[in-house]
Order: structure tokens, then C-alpha cells, then sequence
């Protein structure tokens, strides 16, 4: 168990429709990234929070949008959704000191678009 | 643009033979990273290496890092089943990104 926490585990929802994915980072982590796996596409960062700021954008859709609170928990929102979107999100957290930027892996969100 | 390039991105290999995965990258860092990840689970961490010449090694895994050549290998010895999983390196950007690797699926046959 990483310490990441992600919600839900599976989503299945109907094109068109926006959804919201939930992430809690481990305990001290400020930094929060957002991947989407396809089978596809391979694994694809889509953003980067720090401590509530913007840091680095990744291949992020223009409908995907993200925001990390000040309790440090991120939502990754995604709307307007295609077939295509079907995917699984992670979230993954570090604490981005000490010389590394190790992440650690939440569990995932599998995304079901039909 | 910085790439990585792992190879090979598939093997399949019986147990208890020797193998070596390649990742390669295309600009100077010293910090590169390993996962593993099983099927449809999530990613975990399995080393970090933050200098050239660093070897860190677990159970049948051993990693190496050459920044000078770009280039950090993950060797296994004497394959076992549970070995069998997706490795993917990640190098670190030293500007908050890792640029991933495509993976590489391994299935060690019995």
C-alpha cells in the first residue's frame, strides 16, 4: 500500500457525461501528478499540482481539468467524455525534496466510457 | 525533446535464465527510476538511482545507471514466474516531470 488513496475504483458512465476522480496524496507529499493509462496510448502524464499550484502539464485534453486543494487532496474532472477516455487514471504523490522526485502510486481509477 | 526508449518491449523467457532490459535517454540526467507494475493493478516503485555508476539491487533485480552513456539497465538473474509484470524506467526531467518509458511486459514461462 502506497499511502495514495483514489476514488472511485470504477466508473462507468455514458459519452457525453462529466465525471470527477478524487485523489489523496500520502501523509507530507505536496506534489500530486495525473496519469492515464490506455492500452494504447501507454501511460501518459497529464498534470502536476504543488501544494495547491499548477507546476507541469502534461498531454492534457482541454475538456480534463484538475485543481489540488488546500488539504492537499486533487480532483481531476473530466467532461464532454468520449469512448475514447475510457482509460485507467492514477494519481501519484512525492514529496519532491531530498534529491529525489520518487512517486508513489495510488491504485487507480478504471474509467468505463459507453 | 526528451525520449526514452526501452527495449525490449516484449519478452517472454523461461525460468531460471538471465536477461537485461534497456532504457535509454535522450538527455543528461542523473536520476532515473524503475517500476513495476502488474495487470491492471498500479505502479510500484522498485528503485531509485540518483547518480551515475549507481547499482541497487533486490532479490533477483539488480538496476545500474550510466548517465554518461544515458543509459540504465534492469537485470534479471535466474527468472522466476513471479517476476512476470510490466517494468517501466522513468527519468527524471530535474524540472518536477518523469518522462516514462514505454514499458517493457515480461512473461516468464515455467
Amino acid at each position: 500500500d502506497s499511502g495514495v488513496t483514489q476514488t472511485p475504483k470504477h466508473l462507468i458512465t455514458a459519452t457525453g457525461q462529466r465525471v470527477t476522480l478524487r485523489c489523496s496524496p500520502r501523509s507530507g507529499d505536496l506534489s500530486v501528478y495525473w496519469y492515464q493509462q490506455s492500452l494504447d496510448q501507454g501511460l501518459q502524464f497529464l498534470i502536476q499540482y504543488y501544494n495547491g499550484e499548477e507546476r507541469a502539464k502534461g498531454n492534457i485534453l482541454e475538456r480534463f481539468s484538475a485543481q489540488q486543494f488546500p488539504d492537499l487532496h486533487s480532483e481531476l474532472n473530466l467532461s464532454s467524455l468520449e469512448l475514447g477516455d475510457s482509460a485507467l487514471y492514477f494519481c501519484a504523490s512525492s514529496v519532491d525534496g531530498g534529491g529525489t522526485y520518487e512517486q508513489y502510486f495510488g491504485p487507480g481509477t478504471r474509467l468505463t466510457v459507453t | 525533446e526528451l525520449k526514452v526508449e526501452q527495449n525490449p518491449l516484449f519478452l517472454s523467457m523461461q525460468e531460471g535464465k538471465n536477461y537485461t532490459i534497456y532504457c535509454n535517454y535522450s538527455t543528461t540526467s542523473d536520476r532515473l527510476y524503475w517500476y513495476r507494475q502488474d495487470p491492471g493493478k498500479s505502479l510500484e516503485s522498485l528503485f531509485v538511482l540518483l547518480s551515475n555508476g549507481a547499482v541497487k539491487q533486490e532479490g533477483r533485480l539488480m538496476a545500474s545507471l550510466d548517465t554518461k552513456a544515458r543509459l540504465s539497465t534492469l537485470h534479471i538473474t535466474a527468472a522466476v514466474h513471479d517476476l512476470s509484470a510490466t517494468y517501466f524506467c522513468a527519468v527524471d526531467m530535474l524540472n518536477y516531470q518523469l518522462i516514462w518509458g514505454a514499458g517493457t511486459k515480461l512473461i516468464i514461462k515455467p
